[in-house]
């Protein structure tokens, strides 16, 4: 069974960097063709895809974020983290980890977690 | 960035009613497109991927149909669980992008 969980910081203040982890089981980030991406919903708004890792540890962030981003993983801990720096107001949102499975659709997502920014 | 246009942004229906949703990629994505369902503070789940291709475990009135830019979400029998919003994705090319979603709700 595939199971994906984010942790990290529920409120932040503007400036702050956010690190935010993506703990999972049920499949290995170094088998071929595995990926995992993040993804956030401001309240009441709709989702944004943020980044993307793949197996092979090439990296694909969303432009308009890029500056901001960065995404890594730990095969042996099966986690990926996604730090975003400068922390603003307007990324208050619940932040997703999903996993991207041989179809190439995110098949399996985390409950996700919630993050403030404010000071 | 492929815009993603999703029609009606919310809709009520009775149960039994068929629902149909569509989503218009503004350039051609070929068949590379997702339907997520999201139901009040859960997470989004993939029901159709590939425009038609129903993801294991869905229950057989979702659909997906269209290539190229315009693609259709139904539910050919509306339940009460389907109460939630849905959104198309594209993964043709990055960022990868979602439709605003429609919400159904039942009349």
């Amino acid at each position: 069974q595939v199971t994906l969980k984010e942790s990290g910081p529920a409120l932040v203040k503007p400036t702050q960097t956010l690190t935010l982890t993506c703990s999972f089981s049920g499949f290995s980030l170094s088998t071929i063709g595995m990926r995992v991406s993040w993804i956030r919903q401001p309240p009441g708004k709709a989702l944004e895809w943020l980044a993307r890792i793949d197996w092979d540890d090439d990296k694909f962030y969303s432009p308009s974020l890029k500056t901001r981003l960065t995404i890594s993983k730990d095969t042996s801990k099966n986690q990926v983290v996604l730090t975003m720096t400068n922390m603003d107001p307007v990324d208050t949102a619940t932040y997703y980890c999903a996993r991207i499975g041989m179809t190439f659709a995110m098949d399996v997502w985390g409950q996700g977690t919630t993050v403030t920014v404010s000071s | 960035d492929i815009q993603m246009t999703q029609s009606p942004s919310s809709l009520s229906a009775s149960v039994g009613d068929r629902v149909t949703i569509t989503c218009q990629a503004s350039q051609d994505i070929t068949n590379y497109l997702n339907w997520f369902q999201q139901k009040p503070g859960k997470a989004p789940k993939l029901l159709i991927y590939d425009a038609s291709n129903l993801e294991t475990g869905v229950p057989s009135r979702f659909s997906g149909s269209g290539s190229g830019t315009d693609f259709t979400f139904t539910i050919t029998s509306l339940q009460p669980e389907d109460i939630a919003t849905y959104y198309c994705q594209q993964y043709d090319n990055l960022p990868w992008t979602f439709g605003q979603g429609t919400k159904v709700e039942i009349k």
